[in-house]
């Protein structure tokens, strides 16, 4: 089985500061993480994955999300918070030899001018 | 080329019609998939297509029937649906591998009345 928790149904930022969105995972065995993001009335973007490596993760749009096993937390961060942000945002985990996504329940992102 | 296509944009049926959404994706994906996602909430699996056969079915009813003509479109043929059935419908494709990124489409916009 496989389930990913976004605890945070709303997160509000001010431009030009940092922001986190959380997520942590629960998978068996090594786990395929992902970020995407969803503007209104449009399809998901992917933002970015871990599958393995660096626990490091840089993606699209100045995002980059760390890996750490231990707490089986893949948190979204980005230094510096634009208003174009403002979306909401998925984690999503894939089990190694599964086929399906699984998502968290979005954690939706207001960065205020 | 990262672009999947979804046609219609939006549709409203009623519940006696029959009418199909389509899916196209020239990226070479070998994957492709259906989900139904109700506003605010993420995206649930109906559909998995691997190598043009259909590999999963989450249990979804009758009345939504997909085809996978080729290893470019997809269709999803919808018949005799409920109100319960509106909702956006996102088409995704990816590469064979499970550690590979689903790229969306924009996403159908179904209202059945």
């Amino acid at each position: 089985a496989q389930s990913v928790a976004q605890p945070e149904d709303q997160v509000n930022v001010a431009e030009g500061n940092p922001l986190t969105v959380k997520c942590t995972y629960s998978v068996s065995g090594n786990p395929y993480l992902f970020w995407y993001v969803q503007y209104p009335n449009r399809g998901l973007q992917f933002l970015l994955k871990y599958i393995t490596g660096d626990n490091l993760v840089k993606g699209s749009y100045g995002f980059e999300a760390e890996f750490n096993k231990s707490q089986t937390s893949f948190h979204l961060k980005k230094p510096s918070a634009l208003v174009s942000d403002s979306a909401l945002y998925f984690c999503a985990v894939r089990r190694g030899s599964a086929r399906q996504l699984t998502f968290g329940s979005g954690t939706q992102l207001t960065v205020l001018p | 080329d990262t672009e999947v296509t979804q046609t219609p944009k939006h549709l409203v049926m009623g519940m006696t019609n029959k009418k199909s959404l389509k899916c196209e994706q020239h990226m070479g994906h070998r994957a492709m998939y259906w989900y139904k996602q109700k506003a605010k909430k993420p995206p649930e699996l109906m559909f998995v297509y691997s190598y043009e056969k259909l590999s999963i079915n989450e249990s979804v009813p009758s009345r939504f029937s997909p085809e996978c003509p080729n290893s470019s479109l997809l269709n999803l043929h919808l018949h005799a649906l409920q109100p319960e059935d509106s909702a956006l419908y996102l088409c995704a494709s990816s590469q064979r591998g499970t550690g590979d990124e689903q790229y969306f489409g924009p996403g159908t916009r179904l209202t059945v009345t």
